[in-house]
């Protein structure tokens, strides 16, 4: 079974609006972070955004949120005010227990920004 | 700061031929990968360490090898390179657990192989 899982392979925004990426997760272990990861097509990695499993409210950072919403297992990521410089490829990752930090990731959201 | 550089960036092979993929950090990072990606699909993880002669498989190990002699260094060999191990790869470094932070991968810019 997928243990992340991106079902939106290609959105389409105007700029400025706001867009969500869906991501939703499948794990038993009760210790687990989530993360948002953008690549532009320069191809670099670009870390986002962190969620903890234990954290009682939803991350933030700029114009980045994490929509977390546990019992559905789902961390969506939300761009508010959306810029042509967001047009990217956007990856969920999970990191489950505390051990080797291992990430697995989703297979990724393709963003365009449209003008 | 340069943080995690990997080396080259670009590399065309052949068939059976082997190389050594470079990945150095001055993080002082005990925890270091390596994945890949291939064309429009996510990073699956390789091999990884959580210190200086420690290594493990990741997801897709089969025709790679790493060793860890050092916690700077990490490179990962590719032993008779088949058309099936082009992709780009990245090489990542994280702090251990327990030392404050989120655990988020800092990773390298990538190398992009090819083989023909």
């Amino acid at each position: 079974a997928q243990k992340i899982t991106q079902t939106q392979p290609g959105m389409f925004v105007q700029e400025k609006e706001a867009v969500t990426l869906d991501c939703t997760y499948d794990t038993s272990d009760p210790s687990y972070g989530l993360f948002w990861y953008k690549q532009p097509s320069s191809g670099e990695m670009i870390f986002l955004i962190y969620q903890g499993s234990y954290d009682q409210q939803n991350a933030t950072e700029g114009r980045y949120s994490l929509n977390f919403q546990k019992a559905r297992k789902s961390a969506n990521l939300v761009i508010s005010a959306s810029q042509l410089g967001d047009s990217a490829m956007y990856f969920c990752a999970m990191r489950e227990g505390q051990g080797a930090q291992k990430l697995v990731f989703g297979q990724g959201t393709r963003l365009t920004i449209n003008p | 700061n340069a943080g995690v550089t990997q080396t080259p960036k670009f590399r065309i092979l052949k068939i059976g031929q082997s190389m050594t993929l470079q990945c150095t950090q001055d993080m002082n990072h005990n925890y270091m990968y390596w994945y890949r990606q291939d064309p429009g699909m996510g990073l699956k993880l390789i091999y990884y360490s959580v210190g200086a002669g420690i290594t493990d498989k990741g997801e897709v190990p089969n025709g790679y090898n790493v060793s860890r002699s050092t916690t700077e260094d990490f490179p990962l060999r590719l032993e008779l390179a088949a058309p099936s191990q082009t992709s780009v790869y990245f090489c990542a470094s994280t702090v251990s657990p327990g030392q404050g932070d989120t655990g988020e991968l800092f990773f390298g810019e990538g190398s992009r192989l090819t083989v023909l």
